[in-house]
């Protein structure tokens, strides 16, 4: 009963190095996003995917890079990491569009990064 | 860009008590949604309401959406140490696939 599987699930950073945060589905949905949420200011989509091989912004992409290679997996990747970027970072999953009343979200359990 | 503004921010009240949490945007969306997140984890939903002035009960929560589809409210009867959370509402938009999060209302149940 995995869920939406995030990791890894603490790291720190040195400023400009890059890494990948993975997460994983195995409820074989379609639409998938990564959320980075700072205190104050609740949960901001990064870049969200609506099928395989389709991806799009959100609010705050500067930064980071996606793919969406399977339906499965939705990697989000740090290109050049900066202090700013320091966050809790949440993966999220759903069967139908977000905006869909009766559509249930699904959240991982969350990346905690720090750039030092 | 759509805002949802949340109040209080912060909430602590003892068991029992009964609270409200607002939820207000100035734009219009097709749905809302609320969420509860404990320490270390992620949002869970709890309710989606998706027709101006709905409402929804569940046990001890009650969540209504305002009449023009702009605002939001959950009640929350006789509260108990185990409704303690952040409490996150969120924004749906058809033809739109960028879910609006609120800032989110952290609430403290003390027994």
């Amino acid at each position: 009963n995995a869920g939406v599987t995030q990791t890894p699930k603490f790291q720190v950073l040195k400023t400009g190095q890059s890494m990948t945060l993975q997460c994983a589905q195995d409820m074989n949905h379609e639409y998938m996003s990564w959320y980075r949420q700072d205190p104050g200011m609740g949960l901001r989509l990064i870049h969200y995917s609506v099928g395989a091989g389709i991806t799009d912004q959100g609010e705050v992409p500067n930064g980071y890079n996606v793919s969406r290679s399977t339906t499965e997996d939705f990697p989000l990747r740090l290109l050049s990491a900066a202090p700013s970027q320091t966050s809790v970072y949440f993966c999220a999953s759903s069967y139908a569009p977000t905006g869909l009343g009766g559509n249930t979200i699904y959240f991982g359990e969350g990346s905690w990064l720090t750039v030092v | 860009t759509q805002l949802l503004e949340q109040s209080p921010q912060f909430l602590s009240i003892q068991e029992g008590e009964n609270l409200t949490v607002y939820c207000n945007s100035s734009s219009v969306f097709s749905s809302l949604q609320w969420y509860r997140q404990e320490p270390g984890e992620g949002p869970v939903l709890l309710v989606t309401v998706v027709t101006g002035g709905e409402v929804k009960k569940l046990k001890r929560l009650t969540f209504q959406f305002g009449d023009a589809r702009k605002d939001s409210s959950l009640h929350i009867t006789a509260a108990q140490p185990g409704d303690t959370g952040l409490y996150l509402c969120a924004g749906g938009d058809f033809g739109n696939e960028k879910l609006t999060f609120g800032t989110g209302t952290r609430l403290t149940i003390i027994p």
